[in-house]
């Protein structure tokens, strides 16, 4: 079974303090995916990565940046952490699409951080 | 970008009822998929169709695809308790490739009463 995980279940962080998030996954997957959930506003999509140091902006990067030196850890850095923040973080990874019109395939997640900004 | 939106944003029925969730979405897919995410942990990939495809099944589950319509359905039958829980459609545009993410819509939060 693929597994997703994810350094902290729960986080209570200041208001400017630098915030990390970890994620990992053990199925040797290529992509993977930052998203935060919020209540009413679904799942956004934060930074996504295709490759060990590659990163790409999503649709919500403002304030957030990310690091990929290894292939099966992706972490999300808060560099000064706000209160607009506070929210529901998941991870996820998978397979590259097949082919070039091939469509994006099964992602899988990990259990989530919540965190909570003060 | 948001593109699925389901329908209804809530449903409560009775355990051994079939519940019916609909996704609409606005551009031409690749592919479409429905998660379920139990309260306050992640997202548990259900089923994946594919834009050549109509229907497919999995277990409980049945999902249809209208790309005429730009519509999916996902069919629980039999439901039970444990099926409580938010369910999610994700599209994947067939524009463009790369490795971006699926775009999610807000979900259904469906609950079965025993």
């Amino acid at each position: 079974d693929v597994k997703v995980t994810q350094s902290s279940r729960y986080l209570v962080k200041r208001t400017g303090e630098k915030v990390f998030l970890e994620c990992v996954q053990d199925m040797d997957h290529e992509n993977m995916f930052w998203y935060r959930q919020d209540p009413g506003l679904g799942l956004r999509l934060i930074y996504f990565s295709y490759d060990v140091k590659m990163k790409e902006k999503g649709d919500i990067p403002e304030g957030y940046s990310v690091s990929r030196e290894k292939k099966e850890r992706f972490s999300l850095i808060l560099e000064s952490a706000s209160t607009n923040q506070t929210s529901m973080y998941l991870c996820a990874s998978s397979l590259p699409p097949a082919g070039l019109a091939g469509g994006r395939e099964t992602q899988y997640f990990g259990p989530g951080t919540r965190l909570l900004v003060l | 970008s948001q593109q699925g939106e389901e329908d209804p944003q809530a449903l409560s029925i009775q355990e051994g009822e079939n519940a019916t969730m609909n996704c609409s979405y606005k551009t031409s897919i690749n592919n479409l998929q429905w998660y379920r995410q139990n309260s306050g942990r992640g997202l548990v990939h259900l089923i994946l169709i594919r834009s050549n495809e109509r229907e497919k099944h999995s277990g409980r589950l049945r999902v249809t695809l209208d790309t005429s319509k730009k519509s999916s359905s996902l069919l629980i039958t039999a439901s039970r308790a444990a099926d409580t829980a938010s369910y999610f459609c994700a599209t994947d545009a067939a524009i463009g490739g790369g490795a971006d993410g699926l775009t999610f819509g807000k979900g259904t939060h469906l609950i079965i009463q025993p």
